[in-house]
């Protein structure tokens, strides 16, 4: 299966706002309204921070909110914080039944 | 609360196999899918399978041809990863993670499992 398409990094200033993309297909973020993100610090778990395109789990900072258009979902952060900084990944169903991770994106706090 | 917990770190010889485990806690074992996914260092997230643990179907990716399975144990509310002829390649943090709903909805996580393949 091939993997998801994400930006290698993005960045922005405390306080500003982030957009960070998924590319897909229909057959996966395309034809399912199942996509996930995760945060993942060095070292640690990673984090389920939207699931379903746009829904946050209990928890999570209503700063995260997620969307898609076609084959392409995103991942908006408002209000950039430094504890922000991390590796952002998206997921997808597959058709099929399979799932896919996108490459990640490092998400720098200047 | 809910918990999933790992068996620990492995050192493994090229061409061998390794078993990783995922003990289950604080929920009913068989009413979630289990799925395995690993990060190699400074790679990304890369889903391998996932095993109802109701019925014991399996799902695998096809980017392990055929090296991964598997299984569980609910009387231990326990499921199973076994992956074979491994390489350095395979050198990862190995995690299970529950589905807690439609898709790849994870929550929670195991601790993750270390193991380093190496000749």
């Amino acid at each position: 299966q091939s993997a998801l398409t994400q930006p290698a990094s993005v960045s922005g200033s405390p306080g500003q706002s982030i957009t960070i993309s998924c590319t897909g297909t229909s057959s996966d973020i395309g034809g399912y309204n199942y996509v996930s993100w995760y945060q993942k610090h060095p070292g640690k778990v990673p984090k389920l921070m939207i699931y379903d395109v746009s829904n946050r789990p209990s928890g999570v900072s209503n700063r995260f909110s997620g969307s898609k258009s076609g084959n392409t979902a995103s991942l908006t952060l408002s209000g950039l914080q430094a504890e922000d900084e991390a590796d952002y990944y998206c997921s997808s169903h597959i058709r099929g039944d399979s799932v896919t991770f996108g490459g990640g994106t490092k998400l720098t706090v200047l | 609360q809910v918990q999933l917990v790992q068996s620990g770190a492995e050192v493994k010889k090229t061409g061998a196999s390794v078993r990783v485990s995922c003990q289950a806690s604080g929920y009913t074992f068989t009413s979630y899918t289990i799925h395995w996914v690993r990060q190699a260092p400074g790679q990304s997230l890369e889903w391998m399978a996932w095993i109802d643990t109701g019925n014991g179907k399996t799902k695998y990716s096809q980017n392990f041809q055929g090296r991964v399975t598997v299984t569980r144990d609910a009387s231990a509310s326990t499921a199973y990863m076994e992956l074979s002829s491994l390489t350095s390649e395979d050198t990862a943090v190995y995690y299970c993670a529950r589905q807690a709903g439609g898709g790849p909805r994870y929550d929670p996580w195991g601790q993750g499992t270390l193991v380093t393949v190496s000749s």
